[in-house]
């Protein structure tokens, strides 16, 4: 199985800062890598996929990058609703596993 | 707009059965493939289970191979996860979801599993 490794695995930091986390995989996974938004009491929702694709209705805030094994999700300008954990999670092969999450938090 | 709506959740004995429904509405439900996502309390979110829009192609989590069981009804537009044997590490909220691909773009509200005696 392709194990997805998240760092860091939690984050605090202040509104208006642009942030970094990254995800690597345990082997190529090619741009087939995901990121997926949670807050706490709902169900994720989809930001990235095709590790740079923006999902329709995400903000222009968020963009994804990198390809093969090491992967990045960016937040340009912290806002006060991006406080939330987010998973990555590759969709190359069955099992399709995701990253441990990072939680976001105020600073 | 599309919709899922989880049900069939509760709690179970170690060792019982369950079966979870997930009823979509606002898309042609038979053309996509979906899939089965669960989050243990505090935990991260773990892939159970995937099928294919005719139903034909399925395929598990190591952690649930051979006891659960994926299932779609194109007629009802409804997706199934028939799980038996089952234990307390399968305690879990389960998130049916909309396949793009190989990616959940449309997740229901998620539906809690309780097994404990």
């Amino acid at each position: 199985d392709i194990q997805m490794t998240q760092s860091p695995s939690s984050l605090s930091a202040s509104v208006g800062v642009r942030v970094t986390i990254t995800c690597r995989a345990s082997q190529s996974i090619s741009n087939y890598l995901n990121w997926y938004q949670q807050k706490p009491g709902k169900a994720p929702r989809l930001l990235i996929y095709a590790a740079s694709s923006l999902q329709s209705g995400v903000p222009l805030r968020f963009s994804g990058s990198g390809s093969g094994t090491e992967f990045t999700l960016t937040i340009s300008s912290l806002q006060p609703e991006d406080f939330a954990t987010y998973y990555c999670q590759q969709s190359y092969t069955s099992p399709y596993t995701f990253g441990q999450g990072t939680k976001l938090e105020i600073k | 707009e599309v919709q899922l709506v989880e049900s069939g959740g509760g709690l179970v004995q170690p060792g019982g059965s369950l079966r979870l429904s997930c009823a979509a509405s606002g898309f042609a439900f038979s053309i996509y493939g979906m899939t089965w996502v669960r989050q243990a309390p505090g935990k991260g979110l773990e892939w159970v289970s995937v099928i294919s829009g005719s139903g034909g192609s399925t395929d598990y989590a190591d952690s649930v191979k051979g006891r659960f069981t994926i299932s779609r009804d194109n007629s009802k537009n409804t997706l199934y996860l028939q799980m038996s044997s089952l234990r307390a590490e399968d305690t879990a909220i389960y998130y049916c979801a909309k396949l793009g691909g190989a990616v959940a773009g449309s997740w229901g509200q998620g539906i809690l599993v309780t097994v404990s005696s």
